[in-house]
């Protein structure tokens, strides 16, 4: 298995486009996990789904940002419009369900609005 | 509240001293236990875990830990560490459920001195 892969790897934007970061699962997994990490605030989550539906967004900063999961193997974390302090690595992981599982994780994708 | 503490930021260590990280979890139930290791610019990446049984694990590189449910901790440990286990270090608890998602520690970077 290729592991979780995301892309793109890095992203450079101005202030106010529109970002889409993109994710793939490890097959058999149907917990996927979004996080986002900085120097400041470390590693935090943003939203989880568990067969492709939201159990807690609870983390999402604000309305800039939305998570969609249209099937088992694609998953789409979208910024709009993005904003100098979204600068940050966006972590995608799965896990496989049962409850209790490791997570497993994609290189990130190293996010920079200028 | 759920939620995981570890002891000590940021460590400095000569190669060949011992390593101990603390890690502490709050959390209503039963758990599994993880410690996740991310090199300088790489993902997270599982070092250990602890699901149930002997409460001394050993992972990956010579690492281990101990889960101590009285204490609710699950310090990690080496006994010699090396120029190459310079990274930063992450607990996390996830409950036995379904539903359950991660929750990570603060992390702890720890630099080793060749």
């Amino acid at each position: 298995d290729a592991g979780v892969i995301q892309s793109p790897r890095h992203e450079v934007t101005e202030m106010g486009q529109e970002v889409t970061l993109r994710c793939k699962p490890i097959s058999g997994h149907n917990s996927l996990f979004w996080y986002r990490q900085t120097m400041m605030r470390g590693l935090e989550l943003l939203i989880y789904f568990n067969n492709n539906v939201p159990i807690d967004d609870s983390g999402m900063p604000e309305d800039r940002f939305s998570a969609k999961m249209p099937n088992a193997s694609f998953s789409t974390l979208k910024i709009q419009p993005s904003e100098p302090r979204d600068s940050a690595v966006y972590f995608c992981a799965s896990s496989s369900t049962g409850g209790g599982t490791e997570a497993f994780f994609g290189q990130g994708t190293r996010l920079t609005v200028v | 509240a759920q939620s995981v503490s570890q002891h000590n930021h940021h460590v400095i260590l000569s190669e060949a001293a011992s390593l101990e990280l603390g890690c502490n979890y709050s959390y209503g139930g039963t758990v599994n236990l993880f410690w996740y290791v991310q090199y300088p610019g790489q993902h997270l990446q599982l070092l250990l875990k602890y699901f149930s049984g002997d409460p001394l694990v050993k992972g990956i590189k010579g690492f281990e830990a101990e889960f101590i449910k009285s204490k609710f901790s699950f310090n990690l440990r080496k006994p010699s560490v090396q120029w190459s286990d310079t990274a930063e270090y992450f607990c996390a608890v996830i409950g036995k459920t379904s539903y359950d998602k991660v929750i990570f520690g603060p992390g702890t970077s720890l630099s080793v001195i060749p």
